[in-house]
C-alpha cells in the first residue's frame, strides 16, 4: 500500500476483554513505533522496533500491554482486561531508516478504541 | 511531567494573516524538533522539521524559528489559508533517543 494501514479503523471493547490492534506499515520501513492518543492530546509513545527487535517498550503503561513485529513487518498491539483508561486512539507510524539517521516518520490513521 | 509545553491550545485567524504556535521545552538533550499537522480521524503529518544547529528553517509558507538559550521554537504559518485549519503539535527527540515527546497541540482555525 501506499501508506501504513492500520486494522481496524474502530474498536468496541466491554471492559476486561482482550484487543488486537494491527498495524501494516509501509513496505521495506525498518523502524515501527506504536503511540497512545487520548482526546484533545497529543500523542504518547509506547514502543519502539527496529525490524523485528523491540528495542524500546518503556512507554508501555501496563504489563496488560503487549506489542509484537515477529517478522520484521507486521505489528500487532494486544491489550489484555481493557479498562476504560485505555479508550483512545492508537496510532502506528513507520519510517524507512534506523531512528536517528534523518528519517521522515509516516503515521498511519490510527485505531479508536473505545473501552465501555 | 510535561516535557514539551505548546501554547495557544487555540488559534482563529483570518485568511491571509500569520499564524504563530509556540513551543518551550525542558531537556536540554533534545537535539530534533519536528512540526506535525494533524487532520481530524487521520495520523500526524510531518510539515517540517529543524536541528539546534541552525536559528530558523523556511519550507514555502511554514517557518520554524528557533532559540537555543531560551530553549523555545515557534511555528509561523504565513499566508494563513482555511485548508490550513488542522490541529498542529511540536515535538522533540533526544539524542540518543527513539521516541518523540510531543505537545499537547494547538487547534488552528483560518476564517475564510
Amino acid at each position: 500500500g501506499a501508506g501504513v494501514s492500520q486494522s481496524p479503523r474502530y474498536k468496541v471493547a466491554k471492559r476486561g476483554q482482550d484487543v488486537a490492534l494491527r498495524c501494516d506499515p509501509i513496505s521495506g520501513h525498518v523502524s515501527l513505533f506504536w503511540y497512545q492518543q487520548a482526546l484533545g492530546q497529543g500523542p504518547e509513545f509506547l514502543t519502539y522496533f527496529q525490524n523485528e527487535a523491540q528495542l524500546d517498550k518503556s512507554g508501555l503503561p501496563s504489563d496488560r500491554f503487549f506489542a509484537e513485529r515477529p517478522e520484521g513487518s507486521v505489528s500487532t498491539l494486544k491489550i489484555q482486561r481493557t479498562q476504560q483508561e485505555d479508550s483512545a486512539v492508537y496510532l502506528c507510524a513507520s519510517s524507512l531508516v534506523r531512528w536517528g539517521q534523518r528519517e521522515k516518520l509516516f503515521f498511519g490513521s490510527g485505531t479508536q478504541l473505545s473501552v465501555l | 511531567q510535561q516535557q514539551v509545553k505548546q501554547s495557544p491550545q487555540s488559534l482563529i485567524v483570518q485568511k491571509g494573516g500569520i499564524s504563530i504556535i509556540n513551543c518551550a521545552y525542558e531537556n536540554t538533550a533534545f537535539d530534533y524538533f519536528p512540526w506535525y499537522q494533524q487532520f481530524p480521524g487521520k495520523g500526524p503529518a510531518l510539515l517540517i522539521a529543524i536541528r539546534p544547529d541552525v536559528s530558523e528553517k523556511k519550507e514555502g509558507r511554514f517557518t520554524i524559528s528557533f532559540n537555543k538559550s531560551a530553549k523555545q521554537f515557534s511555528l509561523h504559518i504565513m499566508d494563513s489559508q482555511p485548508g490550513d485549519s488542522a490541529t498542529y503539535f511540536c515535538a522533540a527527540r533526544k539524542t540518543s533517543g527513539s521516541r518523540l515527546t510531543f505537545g499537547e497541540g494547538t487547534q488552528l482555525t483560518v476564517n475564510p
